[in-house]
């Protein structure tokens, strides 16, 4: 059964660097049928899409954070990682990864979720 | 705002069929690109309901079906039982944004 599994701090100083990765256990994440993306939730809000990345290291984000993300893959530890740069309290929200199917954008929905991770932008 | 439109709330009493829209535009649903729909319960991740239009990905219930047509897209719950009581989410793919987009969510009540 596959597992994805987000771990970073959960308190972040405003203008610093959020960093989040997530594990894969169950699969690889080498598998060219998968894309690999994070997902944020601001507490009480919907969700929004962050970016997703392929096993090559492919990036896809979404333009209102683009500049200020990147997303990575470290196909050794079967994980990949998030960092969001000069965050503010408008980013404090539970960051999921999740795993994209198919490896298409237009067609791509997300079936397998994280358990999610609150991160909380201080002042 | 969110790119795809859903009511923040629907309701229906036990055993009624529940209906809940989630409305695009021309670069999105409108472009025929696939709406999946996800469920979340409080405090716990979303979980996938329907994905491309209406198919339901293994375990999810046959009473829970979607629907597409033009610019918007439709969930279904038919006999709505207690334990749906949750947040939908719906999501697609939107060509100008070059990426996914997700809906608002509508919150289900089950009276």
């Amino acid at each position: 059964q596959l597992q994805l599994q987000e771990s970073g701090p959960g308190l972040v100083k405003a203008s610093e660097t959020l960093s989040l990765t997530c594990t894969v256990s169950g699969g690889s994440i080498t598998s060219s049928t998968y894309y690999w993306g994070w997902i944020r939730q601001p507490p009480g809000k919907g969700l929004q899409w962050i970016g997703t990345i392929y096993y090559s290291g492919s990036t896809y984000y979404t333009p209102s954070l683009k500049s200020r993300v990147t997303i990575s893959v470290d196909t050794s530890k079967n994980q990949f990682s998030l960092k969001l740069s000069s965050v503010t309290a408008a980013d404090t929200a539970i960051y999921y990864c999740a795993r994209g199917v198919p490896a298409v954008a237009p067609y791509t929905h997300f079936d397998y979720w994280g358990q999610g991770a609150l991160v909380t932008v201080s002042s | 705002q969110s790119v795809l439109t859903q009511p923040p709330s629907v309701s229906g009493a036990p055993g009624q069929r529940v209906t809940m829209s989630c409305t695009g535009t021309g670069s999105n649903i409108g472009a025929g690109y696939d709406v999946h729909w996800y469920q979340q319960f409080p405090g716990t991740a979303p979980k996938l309901l329907i994905y491309a239009n209406n198919n339901r990905p293994s375990g999810v219930p046959d009473r829970f079906s979607g629907s597409k047509s033009a610019t918007s897209a439709s969930l279904a719950i038919t006999g709505v039982q207690a334990e749906d009581e949750a947040d939908y989410y719906c999501q697609s793919y939107d060509s100008s944004l070059s990426g996914s987009v997700f809906g608002g969510g509508t919150k289900l009540t089950v009276l």
